[in-house]
Order: C-alpha cells, then structure tokens, then sequence
C-alpha cells in the first residue's frame, strides 16, 4: 500500500516553461488537494477536488491548472512558469465522511523555476 | 481562505519544558484537525476534535477544542528532541464549502538538549 505518490520528487524550470506534477492515491480516497508550502507561509490551497471529474479553487489557484480524470490521480500544470511559483508542493487525499476524514500526504515535489 | 490565526510562529524550548501552540478563529469551527511536519517531511495527521470543549492525549501531547468551538491548542509536556517540526492546525468552518481543507501557517518548535 504506497498511499500517496507524487512524481516528480524534485525539478528544476525555466522561466516560461510547463510541466505537470503526478499525484497518485491507492486509498480509493474522493478528495484530493494540492498545496504549496513555502517559508513562514504554512500550507496553501492550490485547488481540490471532491470526486472524479470534478475540480475547485483554493487560496492561490493564479497560474496553475488540475485535472482529475480518474478518481486515483490529480494532476497539477504549471503553464508558463515563473520564479514565483518556485516552492514545495504537497499533494494531499482523504475520504469524504464517515471515516476519519484525516488528510494523507505525498513526500512532495521540490520545484525551482529559473 | 478562512480567517485563522496560529500562534507563535516559532518557538524554542530547552529538552523538558512544556509547549503549546494556539490556533484561533474569527468563525465558529465544525471540527479542527492537527498535525505535525519533521524538518523535510511532510505533514502527519495527528487528530481531529469535534466536539465543543473536547480534550483528547496523545502520551504527552494535550489537544483541546474551545468551548466556543473558535479555538484549539495543542500542548506538549517535558518536549523531547524528537517533537521537533512544525505543528499545524486545520480548521473546518461550519459554513465552509465541503472539501476544503485549509491550514494555519504552523508553530515551528525546535527543542534543544
């Protein structure tokens, strides 16, 4: 049982550049977040999602995109990149109700864009 | 984003004093969850209080739920080395949109021998 995989685990950019980050979840989890984490500023939302198909804004969403097209997998896009988005993602996944709704977490993706 | 305050943003403490880290909120909270982040981890659910003025232990770590369900701490007694990290809070705002998870910006404790 892996339960979160991001990939990759560190990347460096171009200014202008796109890439996408993998987020895998064998929990069979409906809810997904991405998070960047940067110094004395915690964890952002990026977007979630609360079920296939299905995506949504959080606090910092400018200049990133989400795809969820299988329930297991949220994919996060950096179109062009800019050195703001230099950071540390997190990719998150927990179940919706019933269950504990606690949060797991990927090992995160170290990104520099340059 | 939900309007929540966690304090102190650092805290150093000498290996045997106690901590505590406060998460305050301007709206009434449905439930928080907490959790803790090694130096170049990732962060690790704790717990999650419901409950209006609910105290739950975990060995040496104390959480609480304000009776006004706007606040929460968590309280370490005689820290170790190895409470090291940084301690987040994740409040859940009764009338906040399902599925979003927000953070605090965390207390960062470093303990030293």
């Amino acid at each position: 049982n892996a339960g979160v995989t991001q990939t990759p685990k560190f990347r460096v950019l171009k200014t202008g550049q796109s890439m996408t980050l993998l987020c895998a979840q064998d929990m069979n989890h409906e809810y997904m977040y991405w998070y960047r984490q940067d110094p004395g500023m915690g964890l952002r939302l990026i977007h979630y999602s609360v079920g296939e198909g299905t995506t949504a804004k959080g606090e910092v969403p400018d200049g990133y995109n989400v795809s969820r097209l299988k329930k297991q997998n949220f994919l996060l896009g950096l179109e062009s990149a800019a050195p703001s988005q230099t950071s540390v993602y997190f990719c998150a996944s927990s179940y919706s109700r019933g269950r504990s709704t606690e949060a797991f977490f990927g090992q995160g993706t170290r990104l520099t864009v340059v | 984003g939900q309007q929540v305050m966690q304090i102190p943003q650092y805290q150093h403490v000498q290996e045997g004093e106690d901590f505590t880290t406060y998460c305050n909120s301007s709206t009434t909270l449905s439930n928080i969850q907490w959790y803790k982040q090694r130096p170049g981890g990732h962060p690790v659910f704790l717990i999650q209080l419901v409950k209006s003025g609910e105290v739950k232990k975990q060995k040496r770590l104390t959480f609480q739920f304000g009776e006004a369900q706007k606040n929460s701490s968590l309280h370490i007694t005689a820290t170790q080395t190895t409470d090291v990290g940084t301690y987040f809070c994740a409040p859940a705002d009764r009338g906040s949109t399902l599925g979003r998870l927000y953070f605090g910006r965390g207390t960062q404790l470093t303990v030293w021998p």
